[in-house]
């Protein structure tokens, strides 16, 4: 299984500003996914982090509000950018390796906006 | 596009009951059904998966059943424990596709 660490595990953060959020894999993957997990609810797809090409975002997403990069096969961010307190929630980050089903999580950051 | 539904949406066990945990899927293409536990503070832990060509897989006290007839499957865990406490979600896939969760289930097992 993959190994998936995430920086920062916490912040908490003023309106109007933004945070990034970076992903980091223990072995090369093939597909990267974002996700949002707000507050006591379930999981919701922000977007797959392509390598070298932009991002691919749900339907509610945009990239002006959660740019994304993927510089390779092992690393990607999410920036979360000028925060409103609707933003507070978990974001994490996923992958699915190649010719694989399984999808693994990491650990999460958990985000406060004041 | 894919919706799963899930129930119950809290559940509170004994120690040592079973627990039956139900979800039903719209897309009669998805053929990738997996649950996941997550405890506070961490990230979804894949527990058990199954695929359609499978009706029923078991690993050790947990096991998942598939009806792809009904378009439902189900968590089973037997002989719960303490630690079994936790938020647990489960998913369909289609080949190819994007992961669509349940809503989650919270368990409760007092000692």
């Amino acid at each position: 299984s993959a190994v998936i660490s995430q920086k920062p595990s916490r912040d908490i953060c003023q309106r109007g500003t933004s945070l990034t959020i970076q992903c980091q894999v223990d072995s090369q993957v093939t597909m990267m996914f974002w996700y949002r997990q707000q507050p006591g609810q379930s999981l919701t797809l922000i977007a797959t982090a392509n390598q070298g090409s932009e991002a691919t975002y749900e339907s509610g997403f945009v990239i002006d509000k959660f740019p994304i990069s993927r510089p390779n096969l092992t690393f990607s961010t999410l920036t979360v950018s000028n925060m409103s307190p609707e933003d507070s929630s978990i974001y994490l980050c996923s992958v699915r390796g190649t010719g694989q089903e399984t999808q693994y999580f990491g650990p999460g950051t958990r985000l406060l906006v004041l | 596009g894919e919706n799963v539904e899930q129930h119950p949406s809290t559940l509170s066990v004994q120690e040592g009951d079973s627990a039956v945990i139900k979800c039903t899927y719209s897309d009669s293409a998805s053929n990738y059904f997996p649950w996941y536990k997550q405890e506070l503070g961490k990230g979804p832990q894949l527990i058990i998966d199954i695929r359609s060509n499978v009706g029923e897989k078991k690993d050790q006290r947990i096991a998942v059943t598939l009806n792809k007839t009904a378009k439902h499957f189900s968590l089973h865990i037997t002989e719960t424990q303490p630690e079994d406490s936790a938020v647990y979600f489960c998913a369909a896939r289609t080949s190819y596709g994007k992961l669509t969760f349940g809503q989650g289930t919270i368990l409760t097992v007092h000692p």
